[in-house]
């Protein structure tokens, strides 16, 4: 079936700095990964559509410039988080189409200190 | 826009059957899923309704009626390994908007 593989699974950083956030689909092409976010006890909540060879389309309210997104390959999207601060500390989740409709990736747990 | 709810926590016992409602208003709605969440993990894909109807795997069902916006996860013979976030998703287009989550908790 469809895999979407995403890295790294967990990471620390300090506040200030970026770190970036790997979604691959193994075997199949995605034109167009979802990038979610989800704080405890919540739903995901979509931030951003990713099209490959084009600009992400963001949702209301989630800072372009912040969250940067490139999807420079059918196979490759990468979420960057700029400056980060401890209240971006989330669980962040990417998807593609593919395989039983949607797959998603294994999610990464950003902590910022 | 879209707005899709489910209640936010329930409780079952292990071998019993239990139903989680997923009422949506959905513009351009395609079809809805469900999802099984476990703490600090990504979601996983339990089932997709387009028609109108009930569609049975094993333990878990669901039922969609397009007429009504209403959807629901049946879940039998419960395990304690069904302790989870049920969420449901609708989608229109190529996006999916899911709705709060139902935290469920299995006790002996």
């Amino acid at each position: 079936g469809a895999v979407v593989s995403q890295h790294p699974s967990r990471v620390i950083c300090k506040s200030g700095t970026s770190v970036k956030i790997e979604c691959r689909s193994l075997d199949f092409q995605a034109t167009t990964m979802f990038w979610y976010r989800q704080f405890p006890k919540q739903s995901l909540m979509l931030m951003a559509t990713s099209n490959e060879g084009s600009k992400a389309t963001y949702e209301q309210g989630v800072e372009k410039d912040k969250f940067l997104i490139n999807h420079a390959s059918l196979t490759l999207s990468t979420l960057t988080v700029t400056s980060a601060h401890p209240e971006d500390s989330s669980f962040y989740i990417c998807s593609a189409v593919g395989g039983d409709g949607y797959t998603f990736g294994s999610g990464t747990r950003l902590t910022v200190v | 826009g879209q707005n899709i709810d489910q209640p936010t926590e329930m409780t079952a016992t292990e071998g019993a059957i239990v139903q989680i409602n997923c009422t949506y208003q959905t513009s351009g709605f395609n079809g809805l899923f469900w999802y099984q969440q476990h703490a600090g993990e990504a979601p996983t894909f339990l089932s997709y309704n387009v028609l109108d109807g009930l569609e049975e795997k094993g333990r878990f069902s669901s039922f969609l009626s397009r007429s009504k916006g209403y959807s629901y996860l049946l879940l039998k013979e419960l395990q304690m390994k069904d302790s989870a976030s049920y969420l449901c998703a609708g989608n229109a287009g190529n996006m999916l908007t899911f709705g709060g989550g139902t935290r469920l908790m299995v006790k002996p």
